[in-house]
């Protein structure tokens, strides 16, 4: 599985964008990006996920440039509920290595 | 739907003791995962079944640990002897195999071992 590199945290105000970026150099052809949300006391939920270029959903848009090594989750307005951990994830369909992920604080 | 059900959902036990968590995954899901979560190491996977056959188990720390998933609709993961170490929170995911990476996760089941 392909090693990420993310911020171990982040604050932000009520509605602004948040822009959360992963690094993974070592990405591989068949390797999908995928990004989770958890809240406290939850198990981790689906956000988005992409293999290049650009992917836009109802909660979020996920930004993958031509070389891969790196991708941006962007929650657009953020609110006080947003508060929680990204997790972005590299691997081909099957098994997924979490780690720690990105806590997200966002404040009034 | 129901989405993956864990019990039970909190667990204390004492150190020494067997301990088993039961996993029931989204009906049509041929993928099932177990994981592990600890302030320190984050979210780890343990072992992942695929039609209920165990495709890999690396992440299983040692042999007090193993899992099984006697059919499409069940699955177990028991510890024995329990150790402090343990304390966690574990949880199951299920996925189907043309959703890519997109599991579903259940609400997890927190282990106590005193």
């Amino acid at each position: 599985l392909a090693k990420t590199t993310q911020p171990i945290s982040m604050d932000s105000y009520e509605g602004q964008e948040v822009n959360i970026t992963c690094s993974h150099n070592n990405i591989a052809t068949n390797d999908y990006i995928t990004w989770y949300q958890q809240f406290p006391s939850q198990g981790p939920r689906f956000i988005i996920q992409g293999y290049k270029t650009k992917v836009t959903n109802e909660v979020a848009s996920l930004f993958i440039p031509a070389d891969r090594k790196s991708s941006t989750l962007s929650l657009p307005r953020v609110s006080l509920s947003d508060t929680a951990v990204y997790y972005c994830l590299v691997g081909p369909p099957g098994a997924l290595n979490f780690g720690k992920g990105t806590s997200l604080l966002v404040t009034p | 739907d129901a989405g993956v059900i864990q019990s039970p959902r909190h667990e204390v036990t004492e150190m020494g003791q067997e301990v088993t968590l039961r996993c029931k995954p989204i009906s049509g899901h041929d993928y099932l995962f177990w994981y592990r979560q600890t302030m320190m190491r984050g979210l780890e996977l343990l072992i992942y079944f695929n039609n209920n056959v165990p495709i890999d188990d690396s992440g299983m720390p040692e042999d007090r640990f193993s899992a099984k998933m006697p059919n499409a609709s069940f699955s177990t993961l028991k510890i024995q002897p329990s150790e402090p170490r343990d304390s966690a929170v574990y949880f199951c995911a299920s996925r189907t195999s043309g959703s890519y990476n997109e599991q579903f996760f259940g609400p997890g089941t927190r282990l106590t071992v005193l």
